[in-house]
């Protein structure tokens, strides 16, 4: 079983549906992440969470929010689609081990089209 | 603000040579970390190495190395013995600071193995 999990692995929506893509991991680290991937294009990322009570915003969280329901668990909501949110989008946790190195993990991704 | 570059829309290797993917940085931060990924045709996110900007050494792993040229600001990858399975996207990514919360991406270097 995958380490990092992400659910669903492919998703089809309307404009201005409500949609939630979940988060779910087994290598009991607190931090975890999610980044969107345009095509040709690096990650870039939407929040982040240090553990159930921190919640931050990363460089494009508009449109946006997330829900860190248990060390686990942190999922991504979009409250109301737009095409322009049409992605790849990846969960990824860590643990840091000291000074800077913090290594980043991720699942395998969930490519999220709107309509 | 960090920003990493690659320079290198594509590259070509014949099997069993080694190739160098180039990655340049820019962050007046004196603690970063430096990461290497791997992105597959099928879509997940590989790490493959970390480099931590007071390491004395050149991080190695197995067939990967990082040549960290500090004054240039530099972490080129070197894939030695190149395999066909080492076909895919890489991506050149940084921390700053010492929690190293957030991932700054390249846009990343196309590399093709040729049998």
């Amino acid at each position: 079983d995958a380490d990092v999990t992400q659910t669903p692995r492919n998703r089809i929506t309307k404009t201005g549906k409500r949609i939630m893509l979940e988060c779910s991991q087994t290598k009991g680290h607190d931090r975890m992440y999610w980044y969107r991937q345009d095509p040709g294009l690096g990650l870039r990322l939407i929040y982040y969470s240090f553990d159930v009570k921190d919640i931050n915003k990363g460089e494009i969280s508009d449109g946006y929010s997330v829900s860190r329901q248990a060390q686990a668990k942190f999922s991504l909501s979009l409250e109301s689609a737009i095409p322009n949110q049409t992605a790849l989008y990846f969960c990824a946790t860590s643990d840091p081990q000291g000074l800077g190195k913090n290594i980043q993990y991720f699942g395998a991704g969930t490519r999220l089209s709107v309509l | 603000a960090q920003k990493i570059t690659q320079t290198q829309p594509g590259m070509f290797v014949q099997e069993k040579e080694a190739v160098t993917l180039d990655c340049t940085y820019d962050t007046s931060d004196p603690s970063y970390g430096l990461f290497w990924y791997k992105q597959p045709s099928s879509g997940e996110m590989i790490f493959l190495i970390y480099q931590g900007s007071y390491d004395q050494q050149n991080a190695t792993e197995g067939r990967y190395s990082l040549n960290f040229q500090k004054a240039r600001k530099s972490a080129n990858l070197v894939i030695s013995a190149s395999q066909l399975g080492d076909s895919a996207m890489y991506f050149c990514a940084m921390t700053i600071g010492t929690s190293g919360s957030r991932l700054t991406f390249g846009e990343g270097t196309q590399l093709t193995v040729n049998p």
